[in-house]
């Protein structure tokens, strides 16, 4: 199946614990995306990559690490100096022009920290 | 940066019935999209509107873009309670990334 897969679908972490949450896609895309989500709230993106070993900040990147070491892969650690990580995280991804193209999510990963 | 204003935040209707959602912008858009996220689920696309003026059907949802290319709208007939969910509208921004709406968040009381 083409699409875009997170792990783990649900994680507890404990305070002062980084954490890292996996994305991966075999759609061939260039770009992908970091969202996070609080409960009844819209998307803010975190990070995006527009390309192998390269990416940027989104509005919401501190606390937050990111790599793009491969075209499929971009993984995302929740630091320690995330004041509030409990949320639910979306990786997406697209072709590199978003003209006329539309971004695909995952299906999500829900990071509680106690 | 780019900035979408959704309205209203929450919407409840009444099975049957119809109801409007709105996305506002400041500044004149190339294009922007429609989401769907059902509740415990992830945001999937519905449309994309690109021309001054356009209007697109799915069964019972009609979009609009407005005539400015500042303002769309998502128009559902009839609400079923497969309407259920939240409906984000998305304009992509500079640096080649999508900023998203608040959200309107669609409860349907049967």
């Amino acid at each position: 199946d083409g699409g875009i897969t997170q792990s783990p679908k649900y994680l507890f972490r404990k305070e002062g614990q980084n954490v890292t949450l996996s994305c991966e896609q075999n759609l061939n895309h260039d770009a992908m995306y970091w969202y996070r989500q609080d409960p009844g709230q819209g998307l803010r993106l975190i990070y995006y990559s527009q390309i192998v070993n390269d990416f940027q900040k989104g509005d919401i990147a501190e606390g937050y690490s990111v790599s793009r070491e491969k075209k499929e892969s971009f993984p995302l650690t929740v630091t320690s100096a995330q004041k509030n990580p409990t949320a639910f995280y979306l990786c997406a991804s697209s072709p590199r022009d978003l003209s006329g193209n539309t971004i695909y999510f995952g299906e999500g990963s829900w990071l509680t920290v106690v | 940066g780019q900035q979408v204003m959704q309205i209203p935040q929450y919407q409840h209707v009444q099975e049957g019935e119809d109801f409007t959602t709105y996305c506002n912008s400041s500044t004149t858009l190339s294009n922007i999209q429609w989401y769907k996220q059902r509740p415990g689920g992830h945001p999937v696309f519905l449309i994309q509107l690109v021309k001054s003026g356009e209007v697109k059907k799915q069964k019972r949802l009609t979009f609009q873009f407005g005539e400015a290319k500042k303002n769309s709208s998502l128009h559902i007939t009839a609400t079923q309670t497969t309407d259920v969910g939240t409906y984000f509208c998305a304009v992509k921004a500079a640096g080649n990334k999508l900023t998203f709406g608040g959200g309107t968040r669609v409860l349907v009381k049967p």
